[in-house]
């Protein structure tokens, strides 16, 4: 089965702080994603990496960047954080082949910025 | 970009019933994906589905790509199948890009 591990399941942090999220997976995918998951407004895509050092931006990277430097880490980073990143946030991964986009999630991290 | 419904939003179960989730989506899509996300907010993977027909024990989903709609069913439901389940839909070259739905959040009661 497919592991996707998140570092941190529950953390808080003070606004401005610089935050850290870490994800690993265990399948060699080539895909990766960092989401976000709020009341009402559902999931959505923050930032994507097709390959190590690669990336694009999804629909809500202000205030976010991220680092891909080996295959199976994809980092998220708040670079100063604030009370409205606080939120669920979710990794996930997929193969790169047409017919091989299933998307496997970690756990999540629940972030709180006071 | 896609319009994703879900329907219902709630809905309430007695353990054994049999269930039909719906989404609707606004264009054509080669990515088709149902999830379900359990009370401590871990997302499952239950079908990769851009057309068609599978089944997985209890669960099954059909895609009808031409007429823009996907339907999951759960029969002989459990307690256990209590939460979210979403659909998510990619298209194009960006399919990877997933739009998800809002969810529909199942009940199932002993």
């Amino acid at each position: 089965d497919v592991k996707v591990t998140q570092s941190s399941r529950y953390l808080v942090k003070r606004t401005g702080e610089k935050v850290f999220l870490e994800c690993v997976q265990d399948m060699d995918h080539e895909n990766m994603f960092w989401y976000r998951q709020d009341p009402g407004l559902g999931l959505r895509l923050i930032y994507f990496s097709y390959d190590v050092k690669m990336k694009e931006k999804g629909d809500i990277p202000e205030g976010y960047s991220v680092s891909r430097e080996k295959k199976e880490r994809f980092s998220l980073i708040l670079e100063s954080a604030s009370t409205n990143q606080t939120s669920m946030y979710l990794c996930a991964s997929s193969l790169k082949q047409l017919g091989g986009e299933k998307l496997f999630f970690g756990s999540g991290t629940q972030l709180s910025v006071l | 970009g896609i319009q994703v419904e879900q329907s219902p939003p709630d809905l309430i179960l007695q353990e054994g019933a049999n269930s039909t989730l719906r989404c609707n989506f606004s264009d054509s899509v080669n990515n088709l994906q149902w999830f379900h996300q359990n009370p401590w907010g871990q997302l499952i993977n239950l079908f990769y589905i851009p057309s068609g027909t599978k089944q997985n024990g209890r669960l099954s989903a059909t895609t009808v790509a031409t007429e823009r709609y996907s339907l999951l069913y759960i029969s002989s439901s459990q307690t256990t199948d209590s939460g979210v389940y979403f659909c998510a839909v990619g298209s194009g070259g960006s399919n990877y890009k997933l739009t998800f739905g809002k969810g529909t959040l199942l009940t199932v009661n002993p």
